[in-house]
């Protein structure tokens, strides 16, 4: 099955730096990645996604890159806010249905 | 528009009971996903079902099962509970599930089961 792994586990930014969090996926028939933003005590929130025939995108202050060849993808954060101290998880799935694999999760900080 | 619901938010259970946790999926969307959540990492799948059907399952003992009803809210069974199933149980809805392109998931808060 997929395999998805996550880097950092942790990450200390100062506010208004970048954060970047890289994943790996070992399925090459994965072409969905979605990203969530889990705060304590709450549920995964969708912040971004990125299928497989597109290499970049963005949204305001986050964006996503996907290389299929090197079977990575990661997540971009510019100017941080204390806002954004959340767990970030990056997940895969194939066309099958919603059946997401998650990476481990990478808890950021963002000091003030 | 109400996200995902799910109830209870919190549930304690023993050893040895069964449980069973809710979910109703956002408005016009027929696709409903369980995940477990153990503390310190990353949701894993349970099961997914679309369109009042099963169509997928994770890796999980036969002691979890699924359904979802006609108004496409779903239900999550665990018998038998062990101290290991504690965890913090999510349901996910989507618009579309089975066979077509991936589209947007959106989870609930989730319920918190403790097993003592």
């Amino acid at each position: 099955g997929e395999n998805v792994e996550q880097h950092p586990s942790t990450l200390s930014v100062q506010e208004g730096d970048s954060a970047v969090i890289k994943c790996t996926y070992s399925d090459s028939a994965s072409n969905y990645f979605p990203w969530y933003k889990q705060e304590l005590g709450k549920g995964p929130q969708l912040i971004i996604d990125i299928r497989s025939n597109v290499g970049e995108k963005k949204d305001q202050r986050i964006a996503v890159t996907l290389n299929k060849t090197a079977k990575h993808f990661s997540l971009h954060i510019t100017e941080t806010q204390p806002e954004d101290s959340a767990v970030y998880f990056c997940a895969a799935s194939m066309n099958t249905g919603n059946q997401f694999y998650f990476g481990t999760g990478t808890s950021l900080t963002v000091i003030p | 528009d109400a996200g995902v619901t799910q109830s209870p938010t919190h549930l304690i259970k023993t050893r040895g009971q069964h449980v069973t946790l809710r979910c109703s999926p956002i408005s016009g969307h027929k696709s409903v996903s369980w995940y477990q959540q153990v503390l310190g990492q990353g949701p894993q799948f349970i099961f997914q079902y679309y369109e009042k059907e099963e169509r997928g399952r994770g890796n999980f003992p036969d002691r979890f099962s699924a359904r979802q009803f006609p108004n496409y809210s779903s239900e999550l069974n665990v018998n038998a509970l062990l101290l290991g199933d504690s965890a913090l149980y999510l349901c996910a809805s989507s618009s579309q599930g089975a066979l077509r392109l991936n589209t947007e998931a959106f989870f609930g808060q989730g319920t918190r089961l403790t097993v003592v």
